[in-house]
């Protein structure tokens, strides 16, 4: 079946600097999702992308979806300690039966 | 707007009992979309409703089924619960069928855990 990879599993970074995070896949999708879940409760979206090339920014975060549609990156700038928490992209593909495929998720610590 | 909202938050039950949960999608979402949580496994697709009908399932065993009520609200139900049905259920809802360009708003989940 269809599986997304994020990688690595945990990401360490100091408060005030970039990260980047990606997502792929061995399968096309057309539409690709960024959620972030907080301990204690349900993920909630950051971004969503529908149209391979796409570039899109939320604050601080900016997103894009590969030209290829096998892939996405999120990108978090000037991190700061709200950002900690479990980052996972999501890919779907048309149709009206379509769910979502979620990857592993990537947990972001971000030292003070 | 209200949320997604689910309910209990938390579950204790023991092997072989069935449960029971709960979801209520925001105000005018019509699809609601559940999901299975475990470290292991991260989220796993369990099943979507639309208009009361079953569009979707996932690759679970039969004894965790579901509904969904003309208010659009939605329930799951896991039968002769297993140590490893522990996890966090988490409901998901979109206006439109697929959630395909209305992506899915998620509850905080109920926290189910089997002993």
């Amino acid at each position: 079946g269809q599986q997304l990879n994020q990688s690595p599993q945990s990401m360490f970074i100091q408060e005030g600097e970039d990260v980047s995070m990606n997502c792929t896949s061995s399968s096309i999708f057309n539409t690709w999702l960024w959620y972030k879940q907080d301990p204690g409760e349900g993920p909630v979206l950051l971004i969503a992308l529908y149209k391979a090339g796409e570039l899109t920014s939320n604050g601080r975060l900016t997103a894009q979806f590969g030209i290829t549609r096998k892939d996405s990156f999120l990108n978090i700038s000037a991190s700061i300690p709200s950002d900690v928490g479990i980052y996972f992209c999501a890919g779907q593909l048309n149709g009206a039966n379509s769910k979502l495929t979620f990857g592993k998720g990537i947990t972001l610590s971000v030292r003070p | 707007k209200a949320g997604v909202t689910q309910t209990p938050r938390y579950l204790i039950k023991t092997r072989g009992q069935q449960v029971t949960l709960s979801c209520s999608p925001i105000s005018g979402h019509r699809s609601v979309s559940w999901y299975q949580q475990t470290p292991g496994q991260g989220l796993q697709f369990l099943f979507e409703y639309f208009s009361e009908t079953q569009r979707n399932k996932g690759n679970f065993p039969g004894r965790f089924s579901g509904r969904q009520f003309s208010n659009s609200r939605s329930e799951m139900n896991v039968s002769t619960l297993e140590l490893g049905d522990s996890a966090l259920y988490l409901c998901a809802s979109s206006p439109r069928e697929g959630s395909y360009n209305s992506p899915l708003h998620f509850g905080n989940g109920t926290r189910l855990t089997v002993t």
